[in-house]
């Protein structure tokens, strides 16, 4: 069964800092997306980055980018320079390619960034 | 392009009662899914829609429900409410059923349910 882990249930950073949010999965499907959304204090759910299991290489959005370690099952997801408004919980999660658009979330981690 | 929309925002019930929820997806999405979030439970799928059938269903008793019309709006129909039912929920809409980059899920802002 697919299963992800964020160990992290909250993490604080310095503005202008860079920070890594964990995620570990677990699947035994060889095509896989991973996928990280920010979900503000609104309640609505932003995607940020994807990550498929056949990409060699890293995915970058803008201050996003994901550390995929395929081997390791992990898909970290590293902020640049932390603004005050990237506060709020970050979920990542995992779709199995040719089951649908189901997706998995992990528990999520809180993000506060200080001034 | 209007994103995914969802109506109510807020809503009320008690204990007994049934409710439906409404989500509008983005124009061109065909697949619809929706997710319950909760604290003690988090983020957990429900069902998906494709083509106005239900092509993928989560670990959820039958008092959950859902349709998906011919343009591609999609309701879900929670029956005989409890008070664990008290969640946001959350719909999702994607261009195609599967797989890809550019296939990835826009939500809505969620419908908060209080049972009361």
């Amino acid at each position: 069964a697919q299963k992800i882990t964020q160990t992290q249930p909250g993490m604080f950073v310095q503005e202008k800092e860079a920070v890594t949010l964990d995620c570990t999965y677990d699947t035994s499907d060889p095509s896989y997306g991973l996928f990280w959304y920010k979900q503000p204090s609104s309640g609505e759910m932003i995607f940020l980055i994807y990550q498929g299991s056949y990409d060699q290489q890293n995915a970058t959005e803008g201050r996003y980018s994901l550390n995929f370690q395929k081997a390791r099952k992990s898909a970290n997801l590293v902020i640049s320079a932390s603004q005050l408004g990237d506060s709020a919980m970050y979920f990542c999660a995992m779709r199995e390619d040719g089951v649908g658009n189901k997706l998995v979330f992990g528990a999520g981690t809180i993000l506060r960034v200080k001034s | 392009k209007a994103g995914v929309t969802q109506t109510p925002r807020y809503l009320i019930k008690t204990r007994g009662q049934q409710v439906t929820l409404s989500c509008s997806p983005i124009s061109g999405h065909r697949s619809v899914s929706w997710y319950q979030q909760t604290p003690g439970q988090g983020l957990q799928f429900l069902f998906e829609y494709f083509s106005e059938t239900q092509r993928n269903k989560g670990n959820f008793p039958g008092r959950f429900s859902g349709r998906q019309f011919s343009n591609s709006r999609s309701e879900m129909n929670v029956s005989t409410l409890e008070l664990g039912d008290s969640a946001l929920y959350l719909c999702a809409s994607s261009l195609r059923l599967a797989g890809g980059l550019d296939n990835e899920q826009f939500f809505g802002p969620g419908t908060r349910l209080t049972v009361l």
